[in-house]
């Protein structure tokens, strides 16, 4: 089974510079995370998704932060314009229902610098 | 709403000797909680779980965990720690709705010294 892929794994960019991530979730998980891990802390969520639907954007940043679940399966994280405080991993997650018990699975991340 | 404190920014040990990682949550029900591991430059990889049950969980790489509801703690142990253990951990909480995002700790780095 595949896991969660993320595109890209690096990106440099100078700032006001637009910026969008990608995120293929396992296939099946109607539930997708992006989350935020600055240096030195535990991931951050930003949204939440069930199926096409952000369910939890409390904590994006809307006024340069966006994000779309296009037909439910792979989402897209952008931001424009990047501000320097904006260099950090964004991860992406997916999960799924078993029952009572959940797990997420986790990408391995976009590395952002923005100088 | 939940919260994870671990204690410890950064742990050095000798390879062969025993480990355990602090982490204490904050959640006014039962919680679900997990370990990560988060090697350099790759994502989050799930050590173990604890949902409900027997209270020592026991995980991949020969890790373990004990939930302690009277002192709200969930403390990662391995008995003999490996070079390629080195790494940051994390401990997380989700909440019983599932499908919920998960609270992180800020993690614990772990070195391993020969």
């Amino acid at each position: 089974e595949a896991g969660v892929v993320q595109s890209p794994r690096y990106k440099i960019i100078e700032k006001k510079q637009p910026v969008a991530f990608w995120c293929n979730p396992i296939s099946g998980h109607n539930t997708l995370y992006w989350y935020r891990q600055n240096l030195g802390q535990g991931p951050e969520l930003l949204i939440r998704y069930e199926n096409e639907e952000a369910v939890d954007d409390s904590q994006l940043p809307k006024d340069r932060f966006s994000a779309e679940r296009l037909k439910g399966v792979d989402s897209t994280l952008k931001i424009q314009p990047a501000e320097l405080g904006d260099s950090a991993v964004y991860l992406c997650a997916s999960s799924s229902h078993r029952g009572r018990e959940y797990e997420q699975f986790f990408g391995p991340g976009t590395r952002l610098t923005v100088l | 709403a939940q919260s994870v404190t671990q204690p410890d920014i950064h742990i050095t040990v000798s390879e062969g000797a025993s480990l355990e990682l602090r982490c204490n949550y904050s959640y006014g029900a039962t919680p679900y909680l997990f370990w990560y591991v988060q090697s350099p430059g790759q994502g989050l990889q799930l050590l173990l779980k604890y949902f409900s049950g027997d209270t020592l969980v026991q995980g991949i790489k020969g890790f373990e965990a004990e939930f302690k509801r009277s002192q709200s703690s969930f403390n990662l142990r391995k008995p003999s720690v490996h070079w390629s253990d080195a790494a940051e951990y994390f401990c997380a909480v989700g909440v019983l709705s599932g499908n919920t995002p998960l609270v992180f700790g800020k993690g614990t780095r772990l070195s391993v010294i020969a």
